[in-house]
């Protein structure tokens, strides 16, 4: 059975700093990996998006890096600001499944 | 804008009270999934629709059920809530089951049960 772990559970971060937010599974056969963002009561949005024969996908402030062998995956966020303070999360897709992480809560100060 | 909606935003029911939640989606997209997502956890996926083929995860309570009367709504229905079942809950869809394809998610119906 597929176990998505993120760490560190919450991160404060005073602004500007760079992030590194790890995730982490336990099947390595995996389709694809995405992380998202989660506001405090509302939805999930996609961030990024790594298939299976992908090592890193970036989009703006954010880069993500895949690494399957071993079961983990890395978001970097540069330059953090107030504005990026959210839950983020990873998912893992085998199959018709995604199989969520628990998420890291990121507070970045002004 | 293309999007998945859900309503309502905000959900109280009764215990033991029937409750049925909506999604629907402009996106045109092969599978919908509804997720329960109780507070600091991750989402667990509940069952999916690819078209009309229903999947139930092994460990879905029978007290939900889903019903998908075209491609653009899927609904929840939760036949008697117990207050365990108090949790946001998430509607996705996505285009077909391919390795590239992204999971869009609606804004979530956070249920109460009294």
């Amino acid at each position: 059975k597929q176990e998505v772990t993120q760490i560190p559970a919450a991160l404060s971060v005073p602004e500007g700093e760079n992030l590194v937010l790890n995730c982490s599974f336990t099947d390595s056969a995996i389709y694809n990996l995405q992380w998202f963002r989660q506001d405090p009561g509302k939805g999930l949005t996609s961030l990024l998006l790594i298939q299976s024969s992908q090592r890193e996908q970036t989009s703006g402030r954010l880069n993500a890096s895949l690494d399957k062998s071993s079961g983990r995956s890395t978001l970097y966020i540069a330059a953090s600001q107030p504005g990026d303070s959210a839950t983020y999360l990873c998912a893992v897709k085998k199959g018709q499944n995604f199989v969520f992480g628990p998420g890291t809560r990121l507070s970045v100060l002004p | 804008d293309a999007m998945v909606i859900q309503n309502p935003r905000y959900q109280v029911t009764q215990f033991g009270k029937p409750v049925t939640l909506s999604c629907s989606q402009t996106l045109n997209h092969n599978v919908m999934y509804w997720y329960q997502q109780k507070s600091s956890q991750a989402p667990k996926l509940l069952f999916h629709y690819y078209d009309k083929d229903f999947n139930n995860e092994a460990d879905t309570p029978d007290n939900f059920q889903s019903r998908r009367p075209n491609t653009s709504f899927c609904f929840l229905d939760i036949r008697s809530p117990g207050l365990g079942d108090a949790a946001m809950y998430l509607c996705a869809t996505s285009r077909v089951i391919r390795d590239d394809e992204k999971l869009f998610f609606g804004s979530g119906t956070q249920l109460s049960v009294l």
